[in-house]
């Protein structure tokens, strides 16, 4: 069985740095491009970055970029998050997921998809 | 603000059909994925390319799509399927890869 858990959520002031991680199991955790979602409060799925199968290459959504650094460790089947300069517009539940493609040879399309979440884990920020 | 547009909500009678949509310029070069959350849980795949439901999802759930809107069309909706839906779909426009999400469709089964 596939799982996804996420920790390291708490409360943080403005302006910190908190550490996520995701423990993975029931899948070969190097073979996976992994991606960091976000949610706050009451409303809607945010993405936030992705990191490939060997961890040699990232990608950012433009609001985290030069605060937040995704890395794995293969050995210990971990995903993480680190994040800097926190501020108040952070706060959101954070969910690990995988990435999974798919092509249709008929129309040459790719889609790309999550097809396993964690449950999340609640980052506050507030002074 | 989301680079995919979806209605915000949308209400369907037990046992009809309901179709929920998204249009973005990336679904023009990728197909979509959805996604249903229930309150206080994490968000589950339901649909994802031309034609794709993962195991476990009732064959109600169907997707399609055209130019720069996919669409989720659930057939004869269940008290079950009240949920917040979500598309998705990566996006190459800048110069780096990244992904988008709509900004979800709240579905209320009455």
């Amino acid at each position: 069985e596939v799982q996804l858990v996420e920790s390291g959520g708490g409360l943080v002031q403005p302006g910190g740095s908190l550490r996520l991680s995701c423990a993975a199991s029931g899948f070969t955790f190097s073979n996976y491009w992994m991606h960091w979602v976000r949610q706050a409060p009451g409303k809607g799925l945010v993405w936030v970055s992705r990191i490939n199968s060997d961890g040699s290459r990232t990608g950012y959504a433009d609001f985290v970029k030069g605060r937040f650094t995704i890395s794995r460790d293969n050995a210990k089947d971990t995903l993480y998050l680190q994040m800097t300069s926190l501020r108040a517009e952070d706060t959101a539940v954070y969910y690990c997921v995988t990435e999974k493609n798919d092509y249709d040879v008929l129309t040459g399309v790719r889609s790309y998809y999550f097809d396993y979440w964690g449950q999340g884990t609640l980052v506050t920020v507030s002074s | 603000s989301s680079e995919l547009t979806q209605d915000p909500a949308v209400s369907v009678a037990l046992g009809q059909t309901v179709r929920i949509t998204c249009q973005g310029d990336s679904l023009r070069n990728y197909y979509a994925s959805w996604y249903q959350q229930k309150p206080r849980q994490a968000p589950v795949l339901v649909f994802y390319g031309k034609n794709n439901r993962p195991s476990g999802i009732p064959d109600r759930f169907s997707g399609s799509s055209s130019q720069n809107t996919a669409s989720l069309t659930i057939t004869g909706a269940q008290a079950e399927d009240e949920a917040d839906y979500y598309c998705n779909s990566r996006d190459s426009s800048r110069n780096h890869p990244h992904w988008v999400f709509g900004g979800g469709t709240k579905v209320t089964v009455i």
